[in-house]
C-alpha cells in the first residue's frame, strides 16, 4: 500500500495561510489524494480530494506537484475552528477502492 | 441527514464482559466501515461492508472480535470477552460509492475496559 509522509505539527497564527505538506513518493498513477481532518473528540471529517489537477471546495484547496509525488492542503485564512489533525491519505480506484490508510497526520495548532 | 449514528457514547465495562456498539449508516449509502483508535496505534480500520456483505475483515486484531450489518441501515461491533487493551475510541464511517468515496464519520464510541 502506497504510503504518505507529514510532519508531524505545524503552527499558523489565526487569519494568516496555512500550507500542509504531504509527500506519497510511491503513488500510483491512478491513486487518489484525500484530505481528511479530526477536531479534537470528534470522529474524522472530509476535507478534499483530488487526481491530477489541483482542486478547490469550501473549505480547502488542494495543489498536486506535476509528478504527483508530493500535495499541498492550503487553508486560505486559519481560524481558531481549524485547529486540528490532518491526515493525507492516497485511495486506489481498483480493489479495495475503499480501504482507507490514516497515517499520524499533521496537527495543527492555531494561534489568535 | 442526522449523519452517521453510533451508540453508546461512553462504555465502561469489566474485563472478561460482552461488549456490543451500534451504528447507523447514511441513508443511501452502501459502504460502512469500522475503525479503531487509540494513541498508541492511531486510526485503524477493522472491517468493512459493501451492500451489507464484510468485504475485508483483515483488520480485526483476533476472534474476540465480531461485525455484523443484518441490513443497510445497522451493524454491530462485538467484543467478546473485552480485555483492558480493548479501551479505544470506536468510530463507524459510511460512504457512497458514487463520487469520490468520501466517508463520513460516526461521532464514536469511548470504551473503558476494567
Amino acid at each position: 500500500d502506497a504510503k504518505t509522509t507529514q510532519p508531524n505539527s505545524m503552527e499558523s497564527n489565526e487569519e494568516e495561510p496555512v500550507h500542509l505538506p504531504c509527500n506519497h513518493s510511491t503513488i500510483s498513477g491512478t491513486d487518489y489524494i484525500h484530505w481528511y481532518r479530526q477536531l479534537p473528540s470528534q470522529g474524522p471529517e472530509y476535507v478534499i480530494h483530488g487526481l491530477t489537477s489541483n482542486v478547490n471546495n469550501r473549505m480547502a484547496s488542494l495543489a498536486i506537484a506535476e509528478d504527483r509525488k508530493s500535495s499541498t492542503l492550503i487553508l486560505h485564512r486559519a481560524t481558531l475552528r481549524d485547529a486540528a489533525v490532518y491526515y493525507c491519505i492516497l485511495r486506489a480506484p481498483i480493489y479495495n477502492f475503499n480501504k482507507f490508510y490514516f497515517g499520524s497526520g499533521t496537527k495543527l495548532n492555531v494561534k489568535p | 441527514d442526522a449523519g452517521v449514528i453510533q451508540s453508546p457514547r461512553h462504555e465502561v465495562t469489566e474485563m472478561g464482559q460482552e461488549v456490543t456498539l451500534r451504528c447507523k449508516p447514511i441513508s443511501g449509502h452502501d459502504y460502512l466501515f469500522w475503525y479503531r483508535q487509540t494513541m498508541m496505534r492511531g486510526l485503524e480500520l477493522l472491517i468493512y461492508f459493501n451492500n451489507n456483505v464484510p468485504i475485508d475483515d483483515s483488520g480485526m486484531p483476533e476472534d474476540r472480535f465480531s461485525a455484523k450489518m443484518p441490513n443497510a441501515s445497522f451493524s454491530t461491533l462485538k467484543i467478546q470477552p473485552s480485555e483492558p487493551r480493548d479501551s479505544a475510541v470506536y468510530f463507524c464511517a459510511s460512504s457512497s460509492g458514487q463520487g469520490g468515496g468520501e466517508q463520513y464519520f460516526g461521532p464514536g464510541t469511548r470504551l473503558t475496559v476494567t
